[in-house]
């Protein structure tokens, strides 16, 4: 399954609301979708995963939305720590893939 | 905490072999899949392989199925990626990062270890 995600880079300010886009070739259902976000130098973290659910510790400012084939991942206030880059990846079906990443950029 | 602690940066030249590891703290280690990915800037991130130290049934990546071999020692809770002859096109960061109890998302991941094949 391909993951192609939009655009490949968002520049935003602080306090805006971001969206990014997550496109698949083929349906992943309405669950076995998840976001990550990495900063320069660091490993990714999982940010949204099921779609909607989101991982511990992290902000209710990030939201997942979507089924099938199109996902969305919003930020709905940017603060500064926010500007990263994004990757989705599905795992509906092996083997589990990764968007190529949108890059979010002051 | 939960956490994975990876083995330190490796430069080797093609044709050697190569292990790495991932340790796991702070949870059940045992009862968790550990998935590895290979990032570099050219194919981004792609998964490798999952393995489930508990018995250590693994799973492949078609792409990575005969390329390398996964592992895992679960009294030391730690697993392993390894090469038996490595290629310049193996260069990359290698994350170890676990995966979801039941589905496969990942986290928390590991630090990342780069390798250089030169």
């Amino acid at each position: 399954i391909v993951l192609t995600q939009s655009p490949g880079t968002l520049s935003l300010s602080p306090g805006e609301r971001a969206t990014l886009s997550c496109r698949a070739s083929q349906s992943v259902g309405s669950t076995y979708l998840a976001w990550y976000q990495q900063k320069p130098g660091q490993a990714p973290r999982l940010l949204i995963y099921d779609v909607s659910s989101r991982a511990t510790g992290i902000p209710d400012r990030f939201s997942g939305s979507g089924s099938g084939t199109d996902f969305t991942l919003t930020i709905s206030r940017l603060e500064p720590g926010d500007f990263a880059v994004y990757y989705c990846q599905q795992y509906a079906g092996s083997p589990y893939t990764f968007g190529q990443g949108t890059k979010l950029e002051i | 905490e939960e956490q994975l602690v990876q083995s330190g940066a490796e430069v080797k030249k093609p044709g050697e072999s190569l292990k790495i590891s991932c340790q796991g703290s702070g949870y059940s280690f045992t009862t968790h899949w550990i998935g590895w990915v290979r990032q570099t800037p050219g194919k981004g991130l792609e998964w490798m392989g999952n393995i489930y130290p508990g018995d250590s049934d693994t799973r492949y990546s078609p792409s990575f199925r005969g390329q390398v071999t996964i592992s895992a020692d679960k009294s030391i809770n730690t697993a392993y990626l390894q090469w038996s002859s490595l290629k310049a096109s193996d260069s990359g960061i290698y994350y170890c990062a676990r995966r979801g109890s039941t589905v496969g998302w990942f986290g928390p991941w590991g630090q990342g270890t780069l390798v250089t094949v030169s």
